[in-house]
């Protein structure tokens, strides 16, 4: 089945606790990114990454960091988290370019920063 | 930057009566999608738009693409209590493609049955 799995769906942490959100795709999209849900602001773009090595900044990267070593993973990491990046957060992948560019969310990592 | 708007930012229905969402980018778009976000789930993706003055249906559901490609509208035709959710519109960065996709605040539907 066609999907992106995004570990873990709940998590609670304490500031400063560094810690990493994996997402996996299997339906070898060139294209992942990262986005945070917030009430009354919508879905933001924190990094994306167009192929393997290849991220870039969203609208809201500060306090993030991505990496891109394989095609099918994306994990997000906070070096050092804040109350303030408590957020509900997807990952999402497609394919690049084409008709076929809609995204594939994951079921989303609700983060807790205490 | 490119920026998305959408209205109204709630719209709560009797079950049977139309609903339409609206959303307004200020820049031309090369295309606009639509994605539904249920209660406690994650967007799913409804249909991609890309001709100036499009309009795609999906059984109650049609969408339009403005003749300026700038504005979109997402009608609902008589709601039903499945169609209860948020829904987005989204449309892409610089450049055309999505890879810096911009998202509206979205439209929560809530439907009295």
């Amino acid at each position: 089945e066609a999907q992106v799995t995004q570990n873990p769906r709940y998590l609670i942490t304490v500031t400063g606790k560094k810690l990493t959100v994996t997402c996996s795709q299997n339906m070898n999209h060139e294209y992942m990114s990262w986005y945070r849900q917030d009430p009354g602001l919508g879905l933001r773009q924190i990094y994306y990454s167009m192929n393997v090595e290849v991220t870039d900044k969203g609208d809201v990267p500060e306090g993030y960091k991505v990496s891109r070593k394989e095609k099918r993973n994306f994990p997000l990491i906070l070096e050092s988290p804040s109350p303030n990046q408590t957020s509900l957060y997807f990952c999402a992948s497609s394919f690049l370019q084409g008709p076929n560019e809609k995204l594939f969310f994951g079921s989303g990592t609700q983060l807790s920063v205490l | 930057g490119q920026q998305v708007m959408q209205i109204p930012q709630y719209q709560h229905v009797q079950e049977g009566e139309d609903f339409t969402t609206y959303c307004n980018s200020s820049t031309t778009l090369s295309n606009i999608q639509w994605y539904k976000q249920r209660p406690g789930g994650h967007p799913v993706f409804l249909i991609q738009l890309v001709k100036s003055g499009e309009v795609k249906k999906q059984k109650r559901l049609t969408f339009q693409f403005g003749e300026a490609k700038k504005n979109s509208s997402l009608h609902i035709t008589a709601t039903q209590t499945t169609d209860v959710g948020t829904y987005f519109c989204a449309g892409p960065g610089s450049g055309g493609s999505n890879y810096k996709l911009t998202f509206g605040k979205g439209t929560l539907l809530t439907v009295n049955p």
